[in-house]
């Protein structure tokens, strides 16, 4: 079956680190533009990352310097390293490959 | 960045009836435009790429149109299910997302 399953969201405090993991099964990550998308609550989509199959990245500005995309293409997973965390950073986080498969999200919360 | 641009914020429509939602790109995206559609709980569905093809299983009544800057999606007869926010996203240089309209019963 082809889906998206992402894990390791979490309560934390700000200033903290987390890292989100998005298995990937039925298709190869790596050779797919694979992005993070956040919704925070009550909000609209706002995208966060992207890689393309080249592994060239690039990031929203609100985020860009803190957090980290990446791939283990042995694992077929792509993560999203989260560092300095916010109060705005709380979210619902999702990934997606290119426009037409999303995971189901997981929820990052970061208050103290 | 392209900032994307979508109005307007709330739509109030009766079932039936036919509803126009439009997405301005701050910059020309070409037909690298999407639509979304999401309901509360969900993740977003991809109706729309391309800036005019309908994703597989998406009703007809859905459609969309446009280039450079300029998109409209068009629902023809809204149905009941029809009543989420729609999200469109440009890919033509890396991602963005414009603010969301969110349908509503009339």
């Amino acid at each position: 079956e082809v889906q998206l399953v992402e894990t390791g969201g979490d309560l934390l405090q700000p200033g903290g680190s987390l890292r989100l993991a998005c298995a990937a099964s039925g298709f190869t990550v790596s050779s797919n533009y694979m992005s993070w998308v956040r919704q925070a609550p009550g909000k609209g989509l706002e995208w966060v990352s992207v890689t393309n199959p080249d592994g060239n990245t690039n990031y929203a500005d609100s985020v860009k310097g803190r957090f980290t995309i990446s791939r283990d293409n042995s694992k077929n997973t792509l993560y999203l390293q989260m560092n300095s965390l916010r109060g705005e950073d709380t979210a619902v986080y999702y990934c997606a490959r290119d426009l037409n498969l999303w995971g189901q999200g997981t929820l990052v919360t970061v208050s103290s | 960045e392209i900032v994307m641009t979508q109005s307007p914020a709330t739509l109030s429509v009766s079932p039936g009836e036919r509803a126009t939602l439009s997405c301005r790109a701050s910059q020309s995206v070409s037909s690298n435009l999407a639509w979304f559609q999401q309901k509360p709980g969900q993740a977003p569905r991809l109706l729309i790429f391309g800036a005019s093809t309908r994703a597989t299983g998406i009703p007809a009544r859905f459609s969309g149109s446009g280039s450079g800057t300029e998109f409209t999606l068009t629902i023809s007869s809204l149905q009941s299910e029809d009543f989420a926010v729609y999200y469109c996203q440009q890919y033509s240089n890396w991602r963005t997302f414009g603010q969301g309209t969110k349908v509503e019963i009339e």
